[in-house]
């Protein structure tokens, strides 16, 4: 079945750490985007790929980075630099570019703070 | 800066109730589009409506947009249990791949 894989399902952060998670796709889908979730919150986009090689920060990129070496993978590192890194993050993608399309969604990646 | 508000944020319904969720934007926009989210899971796309659209129907699904007043309408009939579920609506724009995701209505359904 095609669809989209995160992992770890839970992963903890001590201080002063970088941790990746990981996102990949089967869709042969062009974009994918990363989205942190806060308790009763939306979604607030970090960064966003609309084709390899390429990557825009979201609204909220700060403390965060992403490469996108192959169609199928784009990596979030949340790194030391981010403060508040407890949350959920979803993994998305959709066939092409542009906003007119659903999202596809995997099933997140819970973060904590050791 | 999310631009989608929802209203409630949380409606509790009984079995075969229909439950209706609002959707509120500020600029104009190319779609506008719904998803569910069960709890720690990810979210499902459900339907999406162009500007130029005024209804649209999926199965148990209404969902209505107007323009003028900048807000749509998510109207699920004869619920069910398993309706039981966070709902988001998310605006797409004509410019850039983003979409702006509201803070959701929490529903639950009580058999």
């Amino acid at each position: 079945d095609g669809g989209i894989t995160q992992s770890p399902k839970y992963l903890f952060r001590k201080e002063g750490q970088n941790v990746t998670l990981s996102c990949e796709q089967n869709l042969n889908h062009d974009a994918m985007y990363w989205y942190r979730q806060d308790p009763g919150q939306g979604l607030r986009l970090i960064y966003y790929s609309q084709i390899v090689n390429d990557f825009q920060k979201g609204d909220i990129a700060e403390g965060y980075s992403v490469s996108r070496e192959k169609k199928e993978s784009f990596p979030l590192t949340v790194t030391s630099a981010q403060k508040n890194p407890t949350a959920f993050y979803l993994c998305a993608s959709t066939p092409g570019q542009g906003a007119s399309q659903p999202q596809h969604f995997g099933d997140g990646t819970r973060l904590s703070i050791l | 800066s999310q631009q989608g508000e929802e209203d409630p944020q949380a409606l509790s319904i009984q079995e075969g109730e229909n439950a209706t969720m609002n959707c509120s934007y500020k600029t104009s926009i190319n779609n506008l589009q719904w998803y569910r989210q069960n709890s720690g899971r990810g979210l499902v796309h459900l339907i999406l409506i162009r500007s130029n659209e005024r209804e649209k129907h999926s199965g148990r699904l209404r969902v209505t947009l107007d323009t003028s007043k900048k807000s749509s309408s998510l109207l699920i009939t004869a619920s069910r249990a398993a309706d039981t579920a966070s709902y988001f609506c998310a605006t797409g724009y004509n410019q850039g791949g983003k979409l702006i995701f509201g803070q959701g209505t929490e529903l639950s359904v009580k058999p």
